[in-house]
């Protein structure tokens, strides 16, 4: 079993749907979150950092962190064709100097 | 500020070869990570850097290898290619471990 497990899609959505793309952890010791977006041929970028259970929001992006569920979740609000890539989860643990990503979820927003 | 560099861009090589890519951090930045992307594995993290010394490496056998200068650059090593070492390789820098990671455009690959 993968440490952490991500649905790859694709999904797709008409544009203005509000998205949802999850991950699940095994390891509950896990305590730093993130979310990444990596468009094609492109390196990925950080959309949202956390670090404790509960939402964080920045602009038309929502991260939510379910300790006790081991499962973390980003909303899209208002999505956007540009929105058009794949999101990646990724975490860790203090002291391990290694992050662990999920595979990426194919998002496709349709115009 | 200048992004997370990495050359070359596109490799092609053929099984037994030996291939080096370099990465340059963001200014400032001491801590580098190296990660293996494909397909199937999806993002796999290959070894990190502080100030020269390796903290930590992934599950990859000991033809992957690197090394970081005192500049904070870092080149990645793979020896005796096989076919399933064809993948985009990504570098990310940051502050130290735990700060925002930063990402480069990564170097793909192929084996033939």
């Amino acid at each position: 079993q993968k440490e952490v497990e991500q649905d790859p899609g694709p999904l797709s959505v008409p544009e203005g749907a509000i998205v949802s793309l999850n991950c699940t952890y095994s390891n509950s010791a896990f305590q730093y979150f993130m979310w990444y977006r990596q468009y094609s041929r492109k390196g990925p970028e950080l959309l949202m950092y956390t670090y404790s259970s509960g939402n964080k929001e920045d602009g038309r992006f929502t991260a939510q962190v379910d300790k006790s569920s081991k499962y973390i979740s980003l909303f899209i609000r208002d999505s956007q064709p540009s929105d058009s890539a794949t999101y990646l989860c990724a975490m860790t643990l203090a002291g391990t100097y290694k992050y662990i990503f999920g595979t990426g979820t194919r998002l496709k927003v349709l115009a | 500020k200048a992004g997370v560099t990495q050359t070359p861009r596109y490799l092609i090589k053929t099984r037994g070869q030996q291939v080096t890519l370099s990465c340059s951090p963001i200014s400032g930045h001491r801590s580098v990570s190296w990660y293996q992307q494909t397909p199937g594995q999806g993002l796999q993290f290959l070894f990190e850097y502080f100030s020269e010394t390796q903290r930590n490496k992934g599950n990859f056998p000991g033809r992957f290898s690197g090394r970081q200068f005192s500049n904070s650059r870092s080149e990645m090593n793979v020896s005796t290619l096989e076919l399933g070492d064809s993948a985009l390789y990504l570098c990310a820098s940051s502050s130290d471990w735990g700060e925002t990671q930063y990402f480069g455009p990564g170097t793909r690959l192929l084996v033939l």
